[in-house]
């Protein structure tokens, strides 16, 4: 199935630092979602978007829906050890479906 | 809080065997997913229900079958089992309307030998 290009791939960090990462895809989405998934757990929901131009905020997580409709990015600021984990994006192509289209994934490391 | 929970966390099936994958959502959800999650292929649809007794293929929908019998319980049937069903499967929940967000359980690894 079609999946959306996420990057970075993965990232290396000291903890303190910020992170950005974001989605792209060819084709104009609806709804934005942002996932995290930690080792052997389902992911869990993080941020969800419906609107271009949209910026919504979860503790120090923040997302943009873009502009285009064809880009989604994730900021987290100031991170820590646990932010460890894979975060996913995910996308919705048509009001009628259900599925979504998901992203590679961006492997995130922070060290002390 | 959204609750999705799947019967097992870990599960080791020979070649061949008849294998029975259980989710359940306490939230009233009327969509329930199927995915199987694989290294380098990120999450792929396996089938998804919009309501009882009803189901839809997703993109990889040879080897599995479901059955939601019960608006609550979504379960996923390997008929039979073959090494490359090796993977971890996750299942998830939403609910109708405009909002599409969808909540997933913490997901089983299975294994075929």
């Amino acid at each position: 199935g079609q999946q959306l290009n996420q990057s970075p791939q993965s990232m290396f960090i000291q903890e303190g630092e910020d992170v950005s990462m974001n989605c792209t895809s060819s084709s104009i989405f609806n709804t934005w979602l942002w996932y995290k998934q930690e080792p052997g757990e389902g992911p869990v929901l993080l941020i969800a978007l419906y609107k271009a131009g949209e910026l919504t905020s979860n503790g120090r997580l923040t997302a943009q829906f873009g502009i285009t409709r064809k880009d989604s990015f994730l900021n987290i600021s100031a991170s820590i050890p646990s932010d460890v984990g894979i975060y996913f994006c995910a996308g919705q192509v048509s009001y009628n479906t259900d599925k979504l289209i998901f992203g590679t994934g961006t492997r995130l490391q922070v060290f002390p | 809080d959204v609750k999705v929970t799947q019967s097992s966390r870990y599960l080791v099936k020979r070649t061949g065997e008849k294998v029975f994958l259980e989710c359940v959502q306490d939230m009233d959800h009327e969509n329930m997913f199927w995915y199987r999650q694989d290294p380098g292929l990120g999450l792929r649809l396996i089938y998804f229900s919009y309501d009882v007794k009803m189901k839809e293929k997703g993109d990889i929908p040879e080897g599995y079958s479901v059955s939601r019998e019960k608006k609550e319980r979504f379960s996923l049937i390997l008929e039979s089992a073959s090494t490359n069903q090796t993977s971890m499967y996750l299942c998830a929940s939403r609910r109708s309307g405009i909002r599409y967000e969808q909540y997933f359980g913490p997901g089983t690894r299975l294994t075929v030998t």
